[in-house]
C-alpha cells in the first residue's frame, strides 16, 4: 500500500466550477498534512496546512481532514483557469525526532474556460 | 516574503563528474531539507539537516551524496560521481521549527546527466 495515494486525474472542471482533489494515507499516526500546486515545470509552492479533523478555509480554497478514514481533500472554489496545475498531498511523518514529507503522486486538474 | 533560493538552475554534467548544488534557506529557518523529482514522478525525500548534523536520510542518498552547510547561509548538496539515473529537479526546502510546521521549497535546480 502507498504510504500517500491520490489519483493522478486528469480531472477536468470547467470554470468557476468546484474542484475536489482527493488523497488517503496509510499512517494511522500522521498528524498534519499539506496540499502543494505545481506547474509544470516548477517547485512546489504551500497552499493549505491542516492538523485537525474538520474544515479549514482560506479564501478560495478549503482543505479538509478526516483521520478516522485516512483522508484528505482539497477543494477549490470558482475554479479559474490559472488553477490548472498537478495538486500534491504531503503527510508529515516523524522518524526518530526527524520529520520528512511524503508526496503523492499528484493529481493533474484542468480548468476548462 | 522570504524565499528560498537555488542555484544553479539548470545544470548539465558528464556522467561521473562531481556536481553541487547550492541552496539559501529563509534566514530564521532552521531545518532544511533536499528532495528530488524525477521527470513524471513524485517528489521523493533525499535528507534532512539540523544543527549541522544530517537528522535522517532515504535510501536514495547513499554513499556518493553529501550535504553541508558550509556557513551561515549557504546549505549544499553534493553528488561526487554523478550516474544517469541522478537526472532529475532537486528541490531545496527549509522550516522554522520541527514538529508539523510547513516547508517551503526553492525553485530547483534541473540536473542532466550526459
Amino acid at each position: 500500500q502507498k504510504e500517500v495515494e491520490q489519483n493522478s486525474g486528469p480531472l477536468s472542471v470547467p470554470e468557476g466550477a468546484i474542484a475536489s482533489l482527493n488523497c488517503t494515507y496509510s499512517d494511522r499516526g500522521s498528524q498534519s498534512f499539506f496540499w502543494y500546486r505545481q506547474y509544470s515545470g516548477k517547485s512546489p509552492e504551500l497552499i493549505m496546512f491542516i492538523y485537525s479533523n474538520g474544515d479549514k478555509e482560506d479564501g478560495r480554497f478549503t482543505a479538509q481532514l478526516n483521520k478516522a478514514s485516512q483522508y484528505v481533500s482539497l477543494l477549490i472554489r470558482d475554479s479559474q483557469p490559472s488553477d490548472s496545475a498537478t495538486y500534491l498531498c504531503a503527510v508529515n511523518k516523524f522518524t526518530q525526532g526527524a520529520q520528512k514529507l511524503v508526496f503523492g503522486q499528484g493529481t493533474r486538474l484542468t480548468i476548462n474556460p | 516574503e522570504p524565499e528560498v533560493t537555488q542555484t544553479p538552475s539548470h545544470q548539465v554534467t558528464q556522467m561521473g563528474q562531481e556536481v553541487i548544488l547550492r541552496c539559501v534557506p529563509i534566514s530564521n529557518h532552521l531545518y532544511f531539507y533536499w528532495y528530488r523529482q524525477i521527470l513524471g514522478q513524485k517528489v521523493e525525500f533525499l535528507v534532512s539537516f539540523y544543527n549541522n548534523e544530517i537528522s535522517e536520510k532515504s535510501e536514495i542518498f547513499d554513499d556518493q551524496f553529501s550535504v553541508e552547510r558550509p556557513d551561515g547561509s549557504n546549505f549544499t548538496l553534493k553528488i561526487r560521481s554523478t550516474k544517469l539515473e541522478d537526472s532529475a529537479m532537486y528541490f531545496c526546502a527549509s522550516s522554522d521549527r520541527t514538529g508539523d510546521q510547513p516547508q517551503h521549497f526553492g525553485d530547483g535546480t534541473r540536473l542532466s546527466i550526459l
